[in-house]
């Protein structure tokens, strides 16, 4: 088993929809948790973070972290055009553990 | 957020020479960088960890005399992809955690990537 999984879409919403990403993890250590958007020919920026279980809301945005579940979700309200691109998960134990990465769910939002 | 810089952006090379990567933290102090490759539509595969003052970590099947790294001050590290092939052809890109004393925060901010293409 993969320490983390993401399917990697792609997903294709219309403009205007909710875009729903998730991604489940098998170590129970993970505390801090990421969401990077990158777009094609650059480097993740970084999205949300959020540390242990609970919701976070950064405008259109809003991630979800189920630690009983080993299951962290994005949501993406009133999708843009701008927003397509290759969102990554990532989590980690924190101090100085690595970060461990989805392989990145691919977005289309089509005007 | 923290602004890391990544430099070059785009690189072309012939097959038996060297390539640099910079990688600098332009607002914060990193103590720790980290390089990565990633394929197309694949994730980012961490190739070595790079600590300010002392030796990177390479990870298991990463070749250290072919990717050598040097972390030579808080805000500057380097990759150097030595005697490039075309399979060493791969999208880099570094990332850099800021450092407050003993605490390294857990968020992690990348570069813009190198795209390397060896010819």
């Amino acid at each position: 088993q993969k320490e983390v999984e993401q399917d990697p879409g792609p997903l294709s919403v219309p403009e205007g929809a909710i875009v729903s990403l998730n991604c489940t993890y098998s170590n129970s250590a993970f505390q801090y948790f990421m969401w990077y958007r990158q777009y094609s020919r650059k480097g993740p920026e970084l999205l949300m973070y959020t540390y242990s279980s609970g919701n976070k809301e950064d405008g259109r945005f809003t991630a979800q972290v189920d630690k009983s579940s080993k299951y962290i979700s994005l949501f993406i309200r009133d999708s843009q055009p701008s927003d397509s691109a290759t969102y990554l998960c990532a989590m980690s134990a924190g101090g100085n553990n690595r970060l461990a990465f989805g392989k990145g769910n691919q977005v289309v939002v089509i005007p | 957020g923290a602004v890391v810089s990544q430099h070059p952006s785009r690189v072309i090379c012939k097959s038996g020479t060297s390539v640099k990567i910079e990688c600098r933290s332009l607002d914060f102090q990193a103590t720790t960088m980290f390089w990565y490759r990633q394929f197309p539509k694949k994730s980012l595969m961490l190739m070595a960890t790079s600590n300010e003052g002392s030796k990177a970590t390479y990870e298991q099947g990463v070749e250290k005399d072919k990717f050598l790294i040097n972390h030579a001050s808080l805000t500057l590290s380097t990759l150097t992809v030595t005697s490039a092939h075309p399979e060493d052809s791969s999208f880099y890109i570094c990332s850099a955690r800021r450092s407050q004393g003993q605490h390294l925060n857990t968020e992690a901010f990348f570069g813009q990537g190198t795209r390397l293409t060896v010819v």
